[in-house]
């Protein structure tokens, strides 16, 4: 299958820092990705759909100053989530597809670990 | 409303035993996708089998099963052969056309031997 990377894979910030996520597809061209986010024993919770080129579309609740979404390319989308706080800790996924068809495989990265003291 | 209910939280099955993890889904799209993921400990989420709407067959993938009976909207996967390996959580999703996956709240599998 297509290959998602995420980098970094875990990283401890200090409350009130900004931190960035990184998502590449690497051998095709995603022309959507998504975000998830995952609390401990508890599913995986959409965060934004974007586009490559277009503004990302927030699910409600998501707060969309706190959670920037960058979609530059076919192939990078990057979460950066802005003065966090503890609460921001979790474990974010992101996923990347060639389209919204039902049929469509959504391509998982590894995941990325927050940890914010 | 969920979209994606998984009621087992945890089930345990013998090494070599076959196991049912369940699932139902709510939609009222003609189109749609289900797809089963397995978790391990790790956190990367493996994709396992894919039923489309349309497709009249149960899916199957080596020891992975996909019981789908559409009238009922339940799309259960069955696991034949358990493996101590296959201990995870396992989610059920749905893709709608235009939406992203939906995640069911995941069943915890252990395999004993």
């Amino acid at each position: 299958g297509a290959v998602v990377s995420q980098h970094p894979s875990r990283v401890i910030c200090k409350s009130g820092t900004s931190v960035k996520i990184e998502c590449r597809s690497l051998d095709f061209q995603a022309t959507t990705m998504f975000w998830y986010r995952q609390f401990p024993k508890k599913s995986l919770m959409l965060m934004a759909t974007s586009n490559e080129g277009s503004k990302a579309t927030y699910e409600q609740g998501v707060e969309k100053d706190k959670f920037l979404i960058n979609h530059a390319s076919l192939t990078l989308s990057t979460l950066t989530v802005t003065s966090a706080h503890p609460e921001d800790s979790s474990f974010y996924i992101c996923s990347a597809s060639v389209g919204l068809a039902a049929s469509y495989e959504q391509y998982f990265g590894p995941g990325t670990r927050l940890t914010v003291t | 409303a969920q979209k994606i209910t998984q009621t087992q939280p945890g089930m345990f099955v013998q090494e070599k035993e076959a196991v049912t993890l369940d699932c139902t889904y709510d939609t009222s799209d003609q189109s749609y996708g289900l797809f089963w993921y397995k978790q391990p400990s790790s956190g990367e989420m493996i994709f396992l089998i894919y039923q489309g709407s349309y497709d009249e067959q149960n899916a199957t993938e080596g020891r992975y099963s996909l019981n789908f009976q559409k009238a009922r909207k339940s799309a259960n996967l069955v696991i034949s052969a358990s493996q101590l390996g296959d201990s995870a959580m396992y989610f059920c999703a749905m893709r709608e056309d235009g939406r992203a996956l939906t995640f069911g709240s995941g069943t915890r599998l252990q395999v004993q031997p």
